[in-house]
């Protein structure tokens, strides 16, 4: 298993700043995913961030607006850029189990994020 | 494209009951599924997995059948808990990409 760690794990933020958020995980890990889980809804795929690569975008996000890092094979951030009130929501890295099929992944806690 | 529906919630429930949740997909191929819980204040974890039709998962006494002529992964415990009580997903993967796809999630509130 994996042990996966956020901060910060909320944040109130006023509209048109912007917020970085960390992820760290216990073990070297190739592939890291951001998701966001808005109020009431379900988890959505932000991006996957490769270590040494631009990390790849899901339909509908932007890296203008999701840049991410991932300068080691043990961290990653996520930034949420100008923010809006829409922007609002649980935002949550995880990793592939060691071995796994790829579904198989562990989550960090999540960083609550409200926007004002 | 890939998708899962699973049932709404809230699901109330009083300790010991019987519980289902539904879960259905839509996908090409053979996709792998899996139940995430998410208790209060936490993280999602994997709950259990099964990787082709008519594989069982099951764990912590929660068991879900891989049924490919019904395309369902319904979720089962014949005696639930108050320690239970979570925020349950659906999700599958399958195709060229690790990408899951999440259901939107059941609420289950265990009264004791």
């Amino acid at each position: 298993s994996a042990v996966i760690s956020q901060k910060p794990s909320r944040d109130i933020c006023q509209r048109g700043t912007s917020l970085t958020i960390q992820c760290q995980v216990d073990s070297q890990v190739t592939m890291m995913f951001w998701y966001r889980q808005q109020p009431g809804q379900s988890l959505t795929l932000i991006a996957t961030a490769n270590q040494g690569s631009e990390a790849t975008y899901e339909s509908g996000f932007v890296i203008d607006k999701f840049p991410i890092s991932r300068p080691n094979l043990t961290f990653s951030t996520l930034t949420v850029s100008n923010m809006s009130p829409e922007d609002s929501s649980i935002y949550l890295c995880s990793v592939e189990a060691v071995g796994g099929t790829g579904g198989e992944q562990f989550f960090g806690p999540g960083t609550r994020l409200t926007v004002l | 494209g890939n998708s899962v529906t699973q049932m709404e919630g809230p699901v109330t429930l009083s300790e010991e009951a019987f519980l289902t949740i539904n879960c259905t997909y839509t996908a090409t191929g053979y996709p792998s599924l899996f139940w995430y819980v998410q208790y209060p204040g936490e993280g999602l974890q994997l709950l259990l997995k099964a990787t082709k039709a008519d594989d069982k998962g099951s764990n912590k006494g929660f068991e879900a059948t891989y049924r490919k002529e019904t395309t369902s992964f319904h979720l089962e415990k014949g005696s639930v808990q108050v320690s239970d009580s979570a925020v349950y997903f659906c999700a599958l993967q399958g195709g060229a990409t690790n990408k899951l796809i999440f259901g939107t999630g059941t609420l289950l509130a265990v009264q004791p």
